[in-house]
């Protein structure tokens, strides 16, 4: 059974870099046949898609954070992991690490492993 | 970009009751949707894809149907564990995957 764990930093600056890290556990990160993904909630509000990666490398990220979202993978760890950078109190949020298995997926956006989530706040 | 709008945003429903929720989309996305369910303190949980299909563990009380812009989940007989947020997204390829703004069933 995948698992999906998320490690981040719970505290952020304003201006700084959030780099957050989602373990996987259950599966093999360059399998073909899942996709990964990353979405906030920020604290009594609606979910955010935030990006997803393919296991060749391919992001694709929500437009309204494009310039400032990356999502990368690392095989050798068999982790994938988001670096959002100057941040506000506004990217305050829950954030969830996702996946889905489908092979070779056209519209990798929607999730059916999720983790439990990592709370970063964003202040001085 | 596509917005995604549910309504209603609060529902009060009783045990055993016939629950409909309804989510539209500002731009015709075929049948590439899916809905979450919410519990407080926990991740989402998939429950439909494309548009109907119930995924796997997910009870046939359930049910999703629709395309292009409009779009329902219908609980058939509400259960007590039913009690939650529920939402909405957009998987439409080029858009990415937005999500509606959720909508909450409470006890009534």
């Amino acid at each position: 059974q995948l698992q999906l764990q998320e490690s981040g930093p719970g505290l952020v600056k304003p201006s700084e870099t959030l780099s957050l890290t989602c373990s996987v556990s259950g599966g093999s990160i360059s399998n073909s046949d899942y996709y990964w993904g990353l979405i906030r909630q920020p604290p009594g509000k609606g979910l955010e898609w935030i990006g997803s990666i393919l296991y060749s490398g391919r992001a694709y990220y929500n437009p309204s954070l494009q310039s400032r979202a990356t999502i990368s993978v690392d095989t050798s760890k068999n982790v994938f992991s988001l670096r959002l950078s100057s941040v506000t109190a506004a990217d305050t949020a829950m954030y969830y690490c996702a996946s889905r298995r489908e092979h070779l997926a056209k519209r990798p956006y929607y999730f059916d492993y999720w983790g439990q989530g990592t709370l970063v706040t964003v202040s001085s | 970009d596509i917005q995604m709008t549910q309504s209603p945003s609060t529902l009060y429903a009783s045990v055993g009751d016939r629950v409909t929720i309804t989510c539209r989309a500002s731009l015709s996305i075929s049948s590439w949707l899916a809905w979450y369910q919410q519990k407080p303190g926990k991740a989402p949980r998939l429950l439909i894809s494309k548009a109907s299909n119930l995924e796997s563990g997910v009870p046939l009380r359930f049910s999703g149907s629709g395309s292009g812009t409009e779009f329902t989940l219908t609980i058939s007989s509400l259960q007590p564990d039913d009690f939650a947020t529920y939402y909405c997204q957009q998987y439409n390829s080029y858009f990415g995957g937005t999500f509606g703004q959720g909508t909450k069933v409470e006890i009534k």
